[in-house]
């Protein structure tokens, strides 16, 4: 059971380039989130989605594009890769449940994303 | 503006030693928290959820939580090397409705000396 996953690890990438981050949940957890993490900034929520074809914005979305087809995948795309968008993300999951669940995240392994 | 502080550290606490790690939030109304732990280069790592008041042990972790000074703290009894990472504190507001949204802090570093 791999839980959930990202791939590529790494990408190295030129700036102008568009670049698709997959994230991929094997929980059957109905939300997902897509973070960015850099020095002095901590957890960026980029995105995230509560169900299947059912996406919204968090904090930090331009330049980025998000779908969701199937409920067990959540790819993050940059349109047109710019310097600014080099970081690490990190794709998370969460079950819908009821008021007195602590609605947990749990994180993918991320992605090292470098822009050139 | 909803936030979550920490002190960034590093905390620095000898082997054997309980380290006490500390998050105020700033919204009354947050009723989850959350405790990660995340080694360098690494993910995220759920340690402890509460929220209730009072204290919530598993293992050699302690959270607590004391809503009327809105703060979360976590207790790790007999420090490891092996515990020597950045502990992210993160709540969760009750009228974020369904989209389960966390509010992270930046993360204290906490470094056990042998």
């Amino acid at each position: 059971d791999a839980g959930i996953t990202q791939s590529p690890r790494y990408k190295i990438t030129e700036t102008g380039r568009q670049v698709t981050l997959m994230c991929h949940q094997t929980w059957s957890h109905s939300y997902m989130f897509w973070y960015r993490q850099d020095l002095g900034h901590g957890l960026r929520l980029i995105y995230y989605s509560a169900a299947a074809d059912i996406t919204d914005k968090g904090e930090v979305p331009d330049g980025y594009v998000v779908s969701r087809s199937k409920t067990e995948n959540f790819p993050l795309t940059l349109e047109s890769a710019t310097r600014s968008q080099t970081s690490v993300y990190f794709c998370a999951s969460s079950e819908a449940s009821g008021a007195s669940s602590y609605n947990e995240q749990f994180f993918g392994p991320g992605t090292r994303l470098t822009v050139l | 503006q909803k936030e979550v502080e920490q002190n960034s550290g590093p905390l620095s606490v000898p082997e054997g030693a309980i380290a006490s790690l500390n998050c105020t939030y700033s919204d009354r109304g947050s009723q989850s928290f959350f405790w990660y732990r995340q080694y360098s280069g690494k993910s995220p790592e759920l340690i402890m959820s509460i929220y209730s008041n009072g204290d919530k042990e598993d293992g050699r972790f302690t959270a607590q939580l004391n809503k009327a000074s809105q703060y979360v703290s976590l207790l790790i009894r007999d420090s490891q090397p092996s515990d020597s990472a950045t502990y992210l504190c993160a709540a969760r507001h009750p009228n974020a409705g369904n989209n389960r949204k966390l509010i992270w802090g930046l993360g204290t570093s906490l470094a056990v000396n042998p």
